[in-house]
């Protein structure tokens, strides 16, 4: 079945930009009806939906990211991609990969991403 | 924009059955996912299009939506069940995805 696998650094300074990649194992990225979505959690609080993306380019974007937010595509490494510039400590959470389709399924297993001098 | 508002914790009994409810404006005409998450894991989709369970989410998780609130049903909780839920659905008129506050179960 399809797995998703975050990867990217774990420390970030503030004001740099966030880059995190998610890999697609068991199934292509370009196949079927599927958006290849970011979701976010800070540390003891609720998930905040990021982006998602169709293969072919059609993106959405949490309106109040938007300005600091591109999610891409790489369809020949099978991995779509996440940057948030700007970064502050309110960025600071485990960052979730997530294929959509009616819903988010599967996750990939998170990534804590620490926003920190 | 659309919010969508869950209750902070939710108590049952062994046994017995829990319902979580999400509240949102007339939520009952929108698709609503259901998401469980246990202390250190990624979230598990356990319903989804508002009353569909995936295969092997066991059939005591059920689902409705009507009016205003949605609501996850649990049926004969264990204590396997206590985790965390979420809402989910998309608004269309932001084009956004949104998730409710979460709800913690705890299974007495």
């Amino acid at each position: 079945q399809v797995q998703l696998q975050e990867s990217g650094p774990g420390l970030v300074k503030p004001s740099q930009t966030l880059s995190l990649t998610c890999s697609v194992s068991g199934g292509s990225i370009s196949s079927g009806d599927y958006y290849w979505s970011w979701i976010r959690q800070p540390p003891g609080k609720g998930l905040e939906w990021i982006a998602y993306m169709y293969y072919s380019g059609t993106t959405y974007y949490n309106p109040s990211l938007k300005s600091r937010v591109t999610i891409s595509v790489d369809t020949s490494k099978n991995q779509f991609s996440l940057k948030m510039t700007s970064v502050t400590a309110a960025d600071t959470a485990v960052y979730y990969c997530a294929r959509a389709q009616g819903g988010f399924d599967p996750w990939g297993q998170g990534t804590l991403v620490t926003v920190s001098s | 924009s659309y919010e969508l508002t869950q209750s902070l914790s939710v108590s049952v009994a062994l046994g017995q059955t829990a319902r979580i409810t999400c509240g949102g404006n007339n939520i009952g005409n929108k698709n609503v996912h259901w998401y469980q998450q246990k202390p250190g894991q990624a979230p598990v989709l356990v319903i989804y299009r508002t009353t569909n369970r995936p295969s092997g989410i066991p059939e005591r998780f059920s689902a409705s939506n009507s009016g205003n609130t949605a609501t996850l049903t649990i049926s004969r909780a264990q204590a396997g069940d206590e985790a965390d839920y979420y809402c989910q659905v998309w608004d269309s008129s932001t084009t956004a995805v949104v998730f409710g506050g979460g709800t913690k179960l705890t299974v007495l």
